[in-house]
Formats: C-alpha cells, sequence, structure tokens
C-alpha cells in the first residue's frame, strides 16, 4: 500500500528565504506525482504535476523535482512571501487510472 | 461561473438529518469526485465517476449516497451521520481519470469544499 509522508508539519521562515519542501513515498512504481496548494478552508490548486519519466517540472518561483528511485520529490520555492503561506499537499498516482495517494501536508508560514 | 463550485460552503446538522452537498464544474470535464479531509489526516478519495458511471467507491458507509446525474453535476446526499463525519469534503474535476492519447488528462480542479459539522 502505497504511503505518502511530508515532513515536516509546519514551517516558518522569513520572507526572501529559498526554501525546500519534502515528499516521500514508499512504493516507487508510480505514474505522476503532483504538488498542491490549500488555502485555509479552501480546496486544492494543483501547481505542479511530474509524469514519472521526467526528472523535474517549473513554474516561474517554484520547482519540482522527483527522483523515483529513491522515492522522493522536493518542491522548492525561491524568493518566498507572505502570499506563499499555505498548506503545501504532495499526491502519488499510481498507475493511469489510479487514485492519488496524498500526504498530510506542510503548513507553511512566511514572515514579513 | 468558471471553475468548480459547491455549495452550500457551510453546514451545520445533527444526527438524525438528511443533506445535500453539491458540486458543480463548468470546465467540461467527464470525471468528478469526492473527497473527504479530516483534521490531521490524508485526504481520503471516497467517490469516483467518469461519464455519470460510479468507477470507484473507496468503502464508504452507505450513510454517504453520491448522485452524478450528468457530468456536470455531482451530490453527496447525507442521512444520519455521526460527528466523525465532520469534515472539510471537497469535489474535483478532471478532464478523464486517467490519460488519453499520452497526454495527461487527470489533473484535477477542486472546488473550495463543504465544511460539515455533525453534532
Amino acid at each position: 500500500k502505497q504511503e505518502v509522508t511530508q515532513i515536516p508539519a509546519a514551517l516558518s521562515v522569513p520572507e526572501g528565504e529559498n526554501l525546500v519542501l519534502n515528499c516521500s513515498f514508499t512504493d516507487s512504481a508510480i505514474y505522476n506525482l503532483q504538488w498542491f496548494r490549500q488555502d485555509p478552508g479552501k480546496g486544492l490548486t494543483s501547481l505542479l504535476l511530474i509524469q514519472s519519466s521526467q526528472r523535474e517540472q517549473t513554474s516561474g518561483r517554484l520547482n519540482a523535482s522527483l527522483d523515483k528511485s529513491s522515492g522522493r520529490s522536493t518542491l522548492y520555492i525561491a524568493a518566498s512571501q507572505p502570499g506563499d503561506s499555505a498548506t503545501y499537499l504532495c499526491a502519488v498516482k499510481a498507475g493511469a487510472n489510479s487514485k492519488l495517494t496524498f500526504g498530510k501536508g506542510i503548513t507553511l508560514s512566511v514572515r514579513p | 461561473e468558471t471553475g468548480v463550485t459547491q455549495t452550500p460552503r457551510h453546514l451545520v446538522m445533527g444526527m438524525t438529518n438528511k443533506k445535500s452537498l453539491k458540486c458543480e464544474q463548468h470546465l467540461g470535464h467527464n470525471a468528478m469526485y469526492w473527497y473527504k479531509q479530516s483534521a490531521k489526516k490524508p485526504l481520503e478519495l471516497m467517490f469516483v465517476y467518469n461519464f455519470k458511471e460510479q468507477t470507484e467507491n473507496n468503502s464508504v458507509p452507505s450513510r454517504f449516497s453520491p448522485e452524478c446525474p450528468n457530468s456536470s453535476h455531482l451530490f453527496l446526499h447525507l442521512h444520519t451521520l455521526q460527528p466523525e463525519d465532520s469534515a472539510l469534503y471537497l469535489c474535483a474535476s478532471s478532464l478523464s481519470p486517467g490519460t488519453s492519447g499520452g497526454t495527461s488528462t487527470d489533473t484535477q480542479y477542486f472546488g473550495p469544499g463543504t465544511r460539515l459539522t455533525v453534532l
């Protein structure tokens, strides 16, 4: 059974810092991996999707990497801003028609 | 209105009540999903519908009854719920649950959720 772990559960950084959010998964046979953002009491917004054949994806100040063999993904946020404060969730998919398995998320707070 | 909408945004109900959650997507998608998000637990998939047909029921108790009359609308009918059912219920949609022609069509777009409290 696939398990997705995100540690730490919460992180607080000063504005402007570059930071890395980690995600690990137990079964390396994945189809794709997604990073989502969730603002308090709101739904999820897809940030980046990495297919199993890819090593990384970039969108603006965000860069997500995937290392299937070690069961890890990282979300790199450059020059963090208070508006980046949110919960970031990682989710993996085992197959094309499989469900997403989510981690519990990392709650990020960027201090002005 | 665009994207995925959910109503109501907040709901408080007693254990003997019957209520329904509504989800509507304006994205032309064919797949719709119900998720449950409880405090300190990962997001849990409840149901998946593809072209109005239920394709997955993730061992959800029968007190939760989904309905998908068309590809744009999804309901979750609630009856005789328990306090532990209190959670944020999220609806999502995607073009399809899988891929088409090697292109990923399964990116899910989420609604804002319904915060349910069962007394």
